[in-house]
């Protein structure tokens, strides 16, 4: 167990929806991070943010839209469901925002995108 | 470009040793990260390298060579529990971020 916690674990939706995925950091992590893994694909950055600011962008979809609270978790929001937005999404968190630090994976929320 | 290649599967035997390469192409580096992952399951942290050479961490070691763009992951006396995807990741080096770009991953499959 990491100390990260996501929920929920699993999500079924329709073509067209918006859902929200929520991640806890954990105890004393400032940086979050999200990734998402689809079938046959490496996992792909998203978005990190510190402290409740954005720190990086990666490859995040227009559709896609997060934040981080000033308790720290973080929600992924996501609108206009397609298809191919069914993956696994993970959160994973760190200590700061330094490059030195190592990052900690929750359990992830699969998305079924029906 | 960012490109990370690992080959797609592998398989040993349990007991022996198993050696997973990574050679990576990425337009920063600030370290090198392999993480194992059990299917549908999340990635748990396995070691880490920042300079070259070799780490060891009980029956896991990972090297280094930054020159070559190279890492491997060399796991000994194998366990049925190591099959498992096996994901080398590498940090890019782009201001105050700490993103990590990953492969796609290595499958293992430990046959008796």
């Amino acid at each position: 167990d990491s100390g990260v916690t996501q929920t929920p674990k699993h999500l079924i939706t329709a073509t067209g929806q918006r859902v929200t995925l929520r991640c806890s950091p954990r105890s004393g992590d400032l940086s979050v991070y999200w990734y998402q893994q689809s079938l046959d694909q490496g996992l792909q950055f998203l978005i990190q943010y510190y402290n409740g600011e954005e720190r990086a962008k990666g490859n995040i979809l227009e559709r896609f839209s997060a934040q981080q609270f000033p308790d720290l978790h973080s929600e992924l929001n996501l609108s206009s469901l397609e298809l191919g937005d069914s993956a696994l999404y993970f959160c994973a968190s760190s200590p700061g925002g330094s490059s030195t630090d190592t990052q900690y994976f929750g359990p992830g929320t699969r998305l079924t995108v029906l | 470009g960012q490109n990370i290649d690992q080959p797609t599967e592998m398989t040993a035997t349990e007991g022996a040793i198993v050696q997973i390469n990574c050679t990576y192409q990425t337009s920063g580096f600030n370290g090198l990260f392999w993480y194992q992952q059990h299917a549908g399951e999340a990635p748990t942290f396995l070691s880490y390298n920042v300079l070259d050479g070799l780490e060891e961490k009980g029956r896991f070691s990972s090297f280094l060579s930054r020159s070559k763009g190279y890492s491997y992951l060399l796991l000994k006396e194998l366990q049925m529990k190591d099959s498992a995807s096996y994901l080398c990741a590498v940090r890019d080096r782009g201001g105050a971020t700490n993103k990590l770009i990953f492969g796609t991953g290595t499958l293992l499959a430990v046959q008796p």
